[in-house]
């Protein structure tokens, strides 16, 4: 079973916008991670928030958790046409539980 | 230094025979997992070793998937009778303890039964 929803299922923007996506889990967390996965494979590990923070930024990526709502926001700032891809945030309850993920289509 | 790797890349099979998937974790790493990708769907945990032993099986759907990591680095994930159904991208990931959330993962291995 998945614990995570990710919304928007897919974007499409242009390079140069910033990319909003959201993540829905349903039970209590310790931390929540964001992954990006590039043509169906090499899960690659981006950012991950603790339960006690609310908000966190590497590089072009900022994070949001808001652990009332169950809900995290992963945030790309400039994007890029590299940053196509998909997205999924996972829960850790010591095996990382998946949402179905965000497709993300950035267009030159 | 290297990676997680999975070998094969790429594994065709027919219906009801037996394949083994390899993964060879980061060096020094002591967890290791073992997921389940079908295609437009999200990693689905199948496995998660801690050392030679294998702390959590919860995932594995049933009694056909086996996993051993004899030596605590290499694990093999073997699968007997396949199925049709468990065709996906089977993806291995290694983290450097149990208290270390994040996952490194592998290229993962594509499995398709016919």
């Amino acid at each position: 079973s998945q614990q995570g929803e990710e919304d928007p299922q897919a974007l499409s923007i242009q390079e140069g916008e910033n990319a909003t996506m959201n993540c829905s889990y349903k039970t209590s967390i310790n931390n929540l991670q964001w992954y990006r996965q590039n043509s169906g494979r090499g899960l690659v590990h981006l950012i991950l928030i603790r339960s006690n923070e609310r908000e966190k930024h590497s590089g072009r990526l900022r994070v949001t958790l808001d652990t009332s709502k169950k809900s995290s926001s992963l945030l790309i700032t400039a994007s890029r046409a590299a940053d196509t891809a998909s997205y999924f945030c996972a829960t850790d309850d010591r095996k990382l539980i998946w949402g179905l993920g965000t497709s993300l289509a950035v267009n030159p | 230094g290297a990676g997680v790797s999975q070998t094969p890349s790429n594994k065709v099979t027919e219906k009801g025979k037996y394949v083994e998937l390899r993964c060879d974790p980061i060096s020094g790493h002591t967890a290791l997992y073992w997921y389940r990708q079908s295609l437009g769907q999200g990693p689905e945990f199948l496995i998660y070793f801690q050392g030679t032993g294998a702390a959590d099986d919860s995932g594995l759907p049933n009694d056909r998937f086996f996993a051993v990591r004899p030596e605590g680095s290499v694990s093999t994930l073997k699968i007997q009778r396949t199925e049709r159904g468990d065709s996906a991208v089977y993806l291995c990931a290694s983290s450097e303890g149990p208290h270390q959330e994040t996952q490194y993962f592998g290229p993962g291995t594509r499995l398709l039964v016919l």
